[in-house]
């Protein structure tokens, strides 16, 4: 199993460019989340989703969008990419609630 | 609004010690806590999941409790070694099953 698979790995944008960070997993998990990482900030909750159709907002959505057409995939847009957007970004997946299982992540660079 | 507070300053031990890390909460009512353990540059993995009902779990050198009283969870790791030396992030997790993660304690053992 490959488990939960982040790309790309870096990334570097324009202030303004729109992009998709891609997150899928293999191990058919119900549950699947998006955090970003900031330094003294730990991990914040952007979008999160319970099932293949299924999505609500975290605590951090603003200028970000998801969609879970299967349970394999839960891709993360950045529709209008910020400078305050610069971060690194965790895909998470869990079958039952609990255990969750990380991505290697993304880093973002927006200039 | 939620709160979870994990110590900022950074834990030194010697190792062979026992590592006691603490993460308390207020606003909340956690049907569970997680922990996490995050190298540099890597993902979180997943260490251990307690239940509101449970006092205490063990996992080899790893032991949490968790008093819902206190609102609080303590993390020990007995017979440290160099190797544990990372940051670890403690995860209540309330009815939606997402966890929301406290910002870490960063521990380093001594040889």
């Amino acid at each position: 199993n490959a488990g939960v698979t982040q790309t790309p790995k870096f990334q570097v944008l324009k202030t303004g460019q729109s992009m998709t960070l891609q997150c899928a997993q293999d191990m058919n998990h119900e549950y699947m989340s998006w955090y970003r990482q900031d330094p003294g900030m730990g991990l914040r909750l952007i979008h999160y989703s319970v099932g293949a159709g299924i999505t609500d907002q975290g605590e951090v959505p603003n200028g970000y969008n998801v969609s879970r057409s299967t349970t394999e995939d839960f891709p993360l847009r950045l529709l209008s990419a910020a400078p305050s957007q610069t971060s690194v970004y965790f895909c998470a997946s869990s079958y039952d609630k609990g255990g969750y299982t990380f991505g290697s992540g993304t880093r973002l660079t927006v200039v | 609004s939620q709160k979870i507070e994990q110590n900022s300053e950074a834990l030194n031990i010697q190792e062979g010690k026992t590592a006691t890390l603490t993460c308390n909460y207020t606003n909340y009512s956690p049907a569970y806590l997680q922990w996490y353990r995050q190298d540099p540059g890597r993902g979180p993995v997943f260490l251990l999941l307690i239940r509101e009902n449970e006092k205490e779990k063990r996992k080899e050198r790893l032991k949490v409790t968790f008093d819902t009283t206190l609102k609080q969870s303590l993390f020990h790791i007995t017979a440290s070694q160099p190797a544990d030396s990372a940051t670890y992030l403690c995860a209540p997790t309330g009815g939606s099953y997402i966890p929301t993660f406290g910002r870490g304690t960063s521990l380093i053992v001594h040889p």
